[in-house]
């Protein structure tokens, strides 16, 4: 079973609007962290945000907010006020915390285009 | 800081040769993880070092792949006998801990086309 679902696989924001792109996940954990990357056409990977499965507040970094729903086991990350230089792909990951090390389960990503 | 680094930046070989990837990790990040990134399979992770041992491989695909990592820092992926589908941007990333809330920071990776 797919651990990380992003069921969007590209998106289209007008420039200065908002956008959410979705993220759910599946872990029998009580402990987890949720992170998004954005992986521009240059290929690196840059991490966005992080957030801790037993925070209680949702996470946000400047522009970008995570939209943590415990229950639904969904982790949207929601941009404002988009740019051009947003446009990329989005990729929506998970550590489990009984797995030694953390290593990173992603999903199949999102691509993002902003419109000028 | 210096961030992490990956070397070549591109590999072209044939089919049946092998090959050495490197990774620089951020200096004093004690985990180091090596992924994979295809069309086909998206990102897959392949083996996690904790200073110098590999407590997870549980994601190398093949006996033809191997790493090791020497002084806590550098990592090298081989890849004997390389096939086809070996074909994909190899991606290093390191962080401070192995923990779930620990971040870890990517390098430009390695794009390995196999002839």
């Amino acid at each position: 079973a797919q651990k990380i679902t992003q069921t969007q696989p590209g998106m289209f924001v007008q420039e200065k609007e908002a956008v959410t792109l979705d993220c759910t996940y599946d872990t029998s954990d009580q402990s987890y962290g949720l992170f998004w990357y954005k992986q521009p056409s240059s290929g690196e990977m840059i991490f966005l945000i992080y957030q801790g499965s037993y925070d209680e507040q949702n996470a946000t970094e400047g522009r970008y907010s995570l939209n943590f729903q415990k229950a639904r086991k969904s982790a949207n990350l929601v941009i404002s006020a988009s740019q051009l230089g947003d446009s990329a792909m989005y990729f929506c990951a998970m550590r489990e915390g009984h797995n030694q090390g953390g290593k990173l389960i992603f999903g199949q990503g999102t691509e993002l285009s902003v419109k000028p | 800081g210096a961030g992490v680094s990956q070397s070549p930046s591109n590999k072209v070989t044939e089919k049946g040769k092998d090959v050495e990837l490197r990774c620089d990790p951020i200096s004093g990040h004690t985990a180091l993880y090596w992924y994979r990134q295809s069309l086909g399979q998206g990102l897959e992770f392949l083996i996690y070092f904790q200073g110098n041992s590999a407590p997870d491989k549980s994601g190398l695909p093949s006996d033809r792949f191997s790493a090791e990592r020497t002084g806590g820092s550098v990592s090298t992926l081989t890849i004997q006998r390389t096939q086809q589908e070996d074909s994909a941007v190899y991606l290093c990333a390191s962080s401070l801990g192995g923990s779930s809330y620990n971040e870890q920071f990517f390098g430009p990776g390695t794009r390995l086309t196999v002839l």
